[in-house]
């Protein structure tokens, strides 16, 4: 079975400072790692994700994340936040499809609220 | 496609009465999910179907809960006979995968029980 640990519940952060968000799994196999983002009063939204490949992944506004095996990690950073990342970022995991029965369902963490104040 | 529509976005009900929240899933995705958020549970994994069949119902929470898909664009989540501790959010998501690319998640409902 796999876990994820997301150790802050809350980062308070100042507009234009650098912010990291912390993700931390347990798993006996490998897995996908997956960053989603709710913003006030709607669902949830990908941010971004680790299938294979470069260890480094990228969203459209900024944010990127880097799988570390040997951590088990999987941390979100942004270099410069803006007001409206303020929201709560899920980090969330689950091991690949199997060949036969598909779809293996993502275990999320507790979540971190991001307060980006002026 | 307006992505995955649930209904009604608030819901407030008294204790003891029935409460259907509806789900239309993207088209074309094979895959639905019904979630529920808490403050001291976060996100929870209800059930999930696959091709309109229940894959998974472990995550309901107890008989008062019931999910059903007759179609490939319709789910309901029942919760009959509904109590205070209920009251929560509920979204619904669906995919179209078998490699775990992605789940599309509705606005939610937002549950409360009185």
């Amino acid at each position: 079975a796999q876990s994820v640990t997301q150790l802050d519940s809350q980062v308070p952060v100042f507009e234009e400072a650098p912010v990291e968000l912390r993700c931390n799994y347990s798993s006996s196999v490998s897995v996908y790692l997956f960053w989603y983002v709710q913003y006030p009063n709607q669902g949830l939204q990908l941010l971004l994700k680790y299938l294979s490949g470069s260890t480094l992944v990228e969203s459209i506004n900024g944010f990127e994340a880097e799988f570390n095996k040997s951590q088990t990690s999987f941390h979100l950073r942004k270099p410069s936040v803006h007001i409206s990342d303020t929201a709560e970022y899920f980090c969330a995991v689950s091991p690949p499809a199997r060949v036969n029965t598909g779809f293996q369902k993502l275990v999320f963490g507790t979540g971190t609220r991001l307060l980006v104040s002026p | 496609d307006a992505g995955v529509i649930q209904s009604p976005r608030h819901e407030v009900t008294e204790m003891g009465q029935e409460v259907t929240l509806r789900c239309k899933p993207i088209s074309g995705h094979d895959y639905l999910f019904w979630y529920r958020q808490t403050m001291m549970r976060g996100l929870e994994l209800l059930i999930y179907f696959n091709n309109n069949v229940p894959i998974d119902d472990s995550g309901m929470p107890e008989d008062r809960f019931s999910a059903k898909m007759p179609n490939a664009s319709f789910s309901t989540l029942k919760i009959q006979p509904s109590e205070p501790r209920d009251s929560a959010v509920y979204f619904c998501a669906s995919s179209l995968t078998t490699t775990n690319t992605e789940a599309f998640f509705g606005q939610g409902t937002r549950l409360t029980v009185v």
